[in-house]
């Protein structure tokens, strides 16, 4: 089946701890997005990428990294830097980074600190 | 002001009422607008997409496309306890990713 598969579904950091999100996707889709999602809010978006070795920051995008070494993969570290990390993350993907095509989402990853 | 804005609710039917969800965006150069349906716990799915003025259907769900007033809405008629959900307007704001609402949610009272 074709789909966008996050991972972790939860995961928890510790203070002054990096941690990564996983996104894979089969879609044979060029471009990827990372969004944030706060309770009872909208999704912000943190990075996209249109293209193998190429990212762009979105609104939010301090104290988070990643990297697009792969068109099937779109990793996001949390970095200790993000001193609010708890909130639920959600990659997504689009046939062309041409944002008149739909995006597509993953389950997402919940994320809190311990 | 926001660039893509959408009453929060909740909004409130009964069953087998039309549910009428609005958005205004900001960006009169947008070309695109979607739809995304968001049950609690879960992550966005698309629901419509409407490129063009005026209306398009697909079952029980109508987008509703009006450029010179910069609004998008999205009917539900018969609406069922099933589609409570908070449901997203997201817009292509000329930005390479598109712009979303905060969300409205939606409650159909069986």
């Amino acid at each position: 089946d074709g789909g966008i598969t996050q991972s972790p579904k939860y995961l928890f950091r510790k203070e002054g701890q990096n941690v990564t999100l996983s996104c894979e996707q089969n879609l044979n889709h060029d471009a990827m997005y990372w969004y944030r999602q706060d309770p009872g809010q909208g999704l912000r978006l943190i990075y996209y990428s249109q293209i193998v070795n190429d990212f762009q920051k979105g609104d939010i995008a301090e104290g988070y990294s990643v990297s697009r070494e792969k068109k099937e993969s779109f990793p996001l570290t949390v970095t200790s830097a993000q001193k609010n990390p708890t909130a639920f993350y959600l990659c997504a993907s689009s046939m062309a980074g041409d944002s008149n095509q739909p995006q597509h989402f993953g389950d997402g990853t919940r994320l809190s600190i311990l | 002001q926001k660039e893509v804005e959408q009453n929060s609710g909740p909004l409130s039917v009964p069953e087998g009422a039309i549910a009428s969800l609005n958005c205004t965006y900001s960006d009169r150069g947008s070309q695109s607008f979607f739809w995304y349906r968001q049950y609690s716990g879960k992550s966005p799915e698309l629901i419509m997409s409407i490129y063009s003025n005026g209306d398009k259907e697909d079952g029980r769900f109508t987008a509703q496309l009006n450029k010179a007033s910069q609004y998008v809405s999205l009917l539900i008629r018969d609406s069922q306890p099933s589609d409570s959900a908070t449901y997203l307007c997201a817009v292509n704001t000329g930005r390479r990713a598109l712009t979303f609402g905060s969300g409205t949610r939606l409650q159909v009272q069986p």
